[in-house]
């Protein structure tokens, strides 16, 4: 079982709506949670993260974790086409180490 | 303030060829990593160097070597290229890390613009 497993997606949506992005982990001992972003043909960057359980707002986003059911999620609110790209969950593994799930690539369609 | 840069930005090899990856970090970073990118397969980690100096292998390491030539400079070596290397390679720096000082707690990594690399 991978450590991290992502719904792949491709995930295509109308300009404003709600976008849901879901990961699964394994290790009950992962504290910290990360989203990263990636536009087509740039490397990643970090969009937001969290520690432990809960939510965290920026914006139109919101990361969870719902460590009972170890469960991460990203919330978009009105969605823009500015929006579409490819995003990856990320744990944060020991020291060192980020896992990272498949990726969902987001499609915003105005 | 480049942040990450890596060269070449995309390279053809032939089945054998030996080629080196070039990144460099201005942000006076402790750690640096190296990644490969397939379809469906997410960001997977291949090498990495928590202080100059120091290298250790990743998830998926066969096939590569890497050198820290010094604290902004960290190569990947492909010795003898195959067709299953062919991937986007990202290279992202860290302040986690180092010999001494304080630890960020979450790690945030930068990365990059990426190699594209096939081999034929």
């Amino acid at each position: 079982q991978k450590e991290v497993e992502q719904d792949p997606g491709p995930l295509s949506v109308p300009e404003g709506a709600i976008v849901s992005l879901n990961c699964t982990y394994s290790n009950s001992a992962f504290q910290y949670f990360m989203w990263y972003r990636q536009y087509s043909r740039k490397g990643p960057e970090l969009l937001m993260y969290t520690y432990s359980s809960g939510n965290k707002e920026d914006g139109r986003f919101t990361a969870q974790v719902d460590k009972s059911s170890k469960y991460i999620s990203l919330f978009i609110r009105d969605s823009q086409p500015s929006d579409s790209a490819t995003y990856l969950c990320a744990i944060v593994q020991g020291a060192q180490k980020l896992v990272f799930g498949q990726g969902t690539r987001l499609t915003i369609n105005p | 303030n480049a942040g990450v840069t890596q060269t070449p930005k995309f390279q053809v090899l032939k089945t054998g060829q030996s080629m080196t990856l070039q990144c460099a970090q201005d942000m006076n970073h402790n750690s640096m990593y190296w990644y490969r990118q397939d379809p469906g397969m997410g960001l997977r980690l291949i090498y990495y160097s928590a202080s100059e100096g120091t290298t250790d292998k990743g998830e998926v390491p066969n096939g590569y070597n890497v050198s820290r030539l010094n604290k902004r400079e960290f190569s990947l070596r492909l010795e003898s290229a195959a067709p299953s290397q062919t991937s986007v390679y990202f290279c992202a720096s860290s302040s986690h890390g180092g010999t001494s000082g304080r630890q960020s707690s979450y790690n945030e990594q930068f990365f990059g613009p990426g190699t594209r690399l096939t081999v034929l």
